[in-house]
């Protein structure tokens, strides 16, 4: 089955200061990865998708890149505030029905950042 | 619009003690999962209903049931709860139809003495 790796497990940056996460995945079929956020004490949240057919995905000052080939995705934050603290999981799915359609999550990684 | 509603919010049981964790959902979403959240493990998934009328076990299912009441509502039982089933749980739905996102609720924090 999928297994979705996620690195580094603890961030610190400086406000300001871009910040990058990275995931590899082992089922060259999953085709789906979406971020989510994670506020001490809440629930996820979606901040970000991307599905297989593009390579990169941009939102304000949230950036996705995939990279099929190697089996891996990475989260991009620019410009970070302190209200990017929180703990960010990725996620990965064959987006097919039945259990292959399950997200399977990494462990998370938790950004600080420093007024 | 509420999304995803969990109760009750927090809990603690005895260790023995049975319990049903409640989820509603009012988006109209087909698919619906419970997720345990333990330090330093990320989610994990206990169980999942991919459509009304079915589920079936995650990761971890050991310890545990499930019920698909309807389309919206999908429960989470422990028939005799452990301390090492303390944990935060959180139920999520979706659309159901490939690469679409899972939308969480609020969490049940339970602890298990």
């Amino acid at each position: 089955g999928e297994n979705v790796e996620q690195h580094p497990s603890t961030l610190s940056v400086q406000e300001g200061d871009s910040a990058v996460i990275k995931c590899t995945y082992s089922d060259s079929a999953s085709n789906y990865f979406p971020w989510y956020k994670q506020e001490l004490g809440k629930r996820p949240q979606l901040i970000i998708d991307i599905r297989s057919n593009v390579g990169e995905k941009k939102d304000q000052r949230i950036a996705v890149t995939l990279n099929k080939t190697a089996k891996h995705f990475s989260l991009h934050i620019t410009e970070t505030q302190p209200e990017d603290s929180a703990v960010y999981f990725c996620a990965a799915s064959t987006g097919w029905g039945g259990s292959q359609g399950n997200l399977i999550f990494g462990k998370g990684t938790k950004l600080s950042v420093k007024p | 619009n509420a999304g995803v509603t969990q109760t009750p919010k927090f809990q603690v049981l005895k260790t023995g003690q049975s319990m049903t964790l409640q989820c509603a959902q009012d988006m109209n979403h087909n698919s619906m999962y419970w997720y345990r959240q333990d330090p330093g493990m990320g989610l994990r998934l206990i169980y999942y209903s991919a459509s009304e009328g079915t589920t079936d076990k995650g990761e971890v299912p050991n310890g545990y049931n499930v019920s698909r009441l309807n389309k919206r509502e999908f429960s989470l039982r422990l028939e005799s709860a452990a301390p090492s089933q303390t944990s935060v749980y959180f139920c999520a739905s979706s659309d159901g139809v490939p690469n679409q996102p899972q939308h969480f609720g609020d969490g049940t924090r339970l602890s298990i003495l």
